[in-house]
């Protein structure tokens, strides 16, 4: 089992859709959480960080930590075509030493 | 701010020979990182320096793969001899060390493709 699955996808939405995103995670010591965007020929970047379980509001974006469950997950809210990326979920304990999730492409259509 | 720089872009080579990719991080970030990114996996840790020090080679497989960093400054990594499973992109990525909430930033990558 890999440490962190993410939802494959590919994901395919129309412009003003909300885009949901999930990742779930084996290791209980996982504490600070990220979502990485990541353009065509680009390298990832960061889009949100969170620590606690809960939500965390980024303009449009929306990251969400359930530790009891180990899953989190990116809600994405009137997407635009520049939202068209792959998204990766990263998880560390406190060094990181970052576990990604393989990624999910999404293609938002205008 | 200047971003991660990596060169070459893109790099074509046929199995057994060698190759190397070279980076130079943010100026002033002690942390450098090589992650490789085959397609369709997130990127995965190869190495990590502080400074001109290694922290963490774990998942190097060093039978082939070498890396450097010289001064604390640019790094190299190295392949030889190549395998068919090499393919990938090699992301630099670093951080400053003045806490757990610095950004790490990435570089755009060599895409390497063996032969």
């Amino acid at each position: 089992q890999k440490e962190v699955e993410q939802d494959p996808g590919p994901l395919s939405v129309p412009e003003g859709a909300i885009v949901s995103l999930n990742c779930t995670y084996s290791n209980s010591a996982f504490q600070y959480f990220m979502w990485y965007r990541q353009y065509s020929r680009k390298g990832p970047e960061l889009l949100m960080y969170t620590y606690s379980s809960g939500n965390k509001e980024d303009g449009r974006f929306t990251a969400q930590v359930d530790k009891s469950s180990k899953y989190i997950s990116l809600f994405i809210r009137d997407s635009q075509p520049s939202d068209s990326a792959t998204y990766l979920c990263a998880m560390t304990q406190n060094d990181y030493k970052l576990s990604f999730g393989a990624g999910t492409t999404v293609t938002v259509r205008a | 701010e200047a971003g991660v720089a990596q060169s070459p872009r893109y790099k074509i080579i046929e199995k057994r020979q060698s190759v190397a990719f070279w980076c130079n991080p943010i100026s002033g970030h002690a942390t450098l990182y090589w992650y490789q990114q085959i397609l369709g996996q997130g990127p995965k840790l190869l190495i990590q320096f502080q400074n001109n020090g290694v922290v963490d080679d774990s998942q190097l497989p060093k039978d082939r793969f070498s890396a450097e960093r010289l001064k604390g400054v640019d790094s190299t990594l190295k392949i030889q001899p190549a395998k068919l499973e090499d393919s990938a992109v090699y992301l630099c990525a670093s951080r400053s060390d003045r806490g757990f909430n610095e950004k790490l930033f990435f570089g755009s990558g060599t895409q390497l493709s063996v032969l």
